[in-house]
């Protein structure tokens, strides 16, 4: 285990709600990332938090947004859910400057389904 | 971050080493070569990284070709624990901590 959870396990959703995903990241990291994950597809990159502030974005909508906590728990947001939003979302820790590579660490993911 | 090429799938013999490569012709100078892999229902895991000399770790071993255009990632005694998928990976460090995972190739160790 990578000491990342993520909560909840699974969950479903009906088209145009909003949910909030949750994330803790590894005891001391400072930067964590989120991705989403289709089915039978490999992990894309949604965000990045680093101290608190938003660095570095891939290509999703603005209703995807994020918080970071002090404690450095995180989490994650998506508003007016779609069909295509049902996947599996990770998020991974690291102690880093976002300007460097350190070893990331993933949580389990929360399965959303969107009916 | 540079394009990677793997087979979709792959299997492998329990005991025996199991080779997959990974090709990434347009790499640049800069870019490192990450292998993580994903056992079902979990999340990604890292195993090694490496520029341009030959690594090895108490997973895997990483070998990357002399011009840096294609590498393999050696598991020299396969388990069944080994089934996962293994994703190659190219970025610069500077990036920052993002990934950009392809569709990795789906390997299975059979007993």
């Amino acid at each position: 285990e990578t000491g990342v959870t993520q909560s909840p396990t699974h969950l479903i959703k009906t088209r145009g709600q909003q949910v909030t995903l949750r994330c803790s990241s590894q005891s001391g990291h400072n930067t964590v990332s989120w991705y989403q994950q289709a089915l039978g597809q490999g992990p894309q990159f949604i965000f990045q938090y680093y101290r608190e502030e938003e660095n570095g974005r891939g290509n999703f909508p603005p209703r995807f947004s994020g918080l970071q906590f002090p404690n450095y728990s995180s989490e994650l947001n998506v508003n007016a859910l779609e069909l295509d939003d049902s996947a599996l979302y990770l998020c991974a820790s690291s102690l880093a400057d976002p300007s460097s590579y350190n070893e990331q660490f993933f949580g389990p993911g929360t399965r959303l389904t969107v009916l | 971050d540079a394009k990677t090429t793997q087979p979709p799938s792959m299997d492998c013999a329990e005991g025996r080493a199991a080779n997959l490569p990974c090709n990434h012709s347009t790499i640049s100078g800069n870019e490192y070569v990450y292998w993580y892999r994903q056992i079902h229902s979990q999340g990604p895991q890292y195993i090694i990284h490496g520029l341009k000399n030959n690594e090895t770790n108490e997973m895997a071993s990483l070998i990357i070709t002399e011009d840096r255009k294609s590498s393999t990632l050696i598991l020299p005694h396969a388990t069944l624990r080994d089934t996962a998928v293994y994703y190659c990976i190219v970025r610069v460090v500077a990036a920052g901590n993002k990934l950009t995972f392809g569709g990795g190739t789906r390997v299975l160790v059979k007993p």
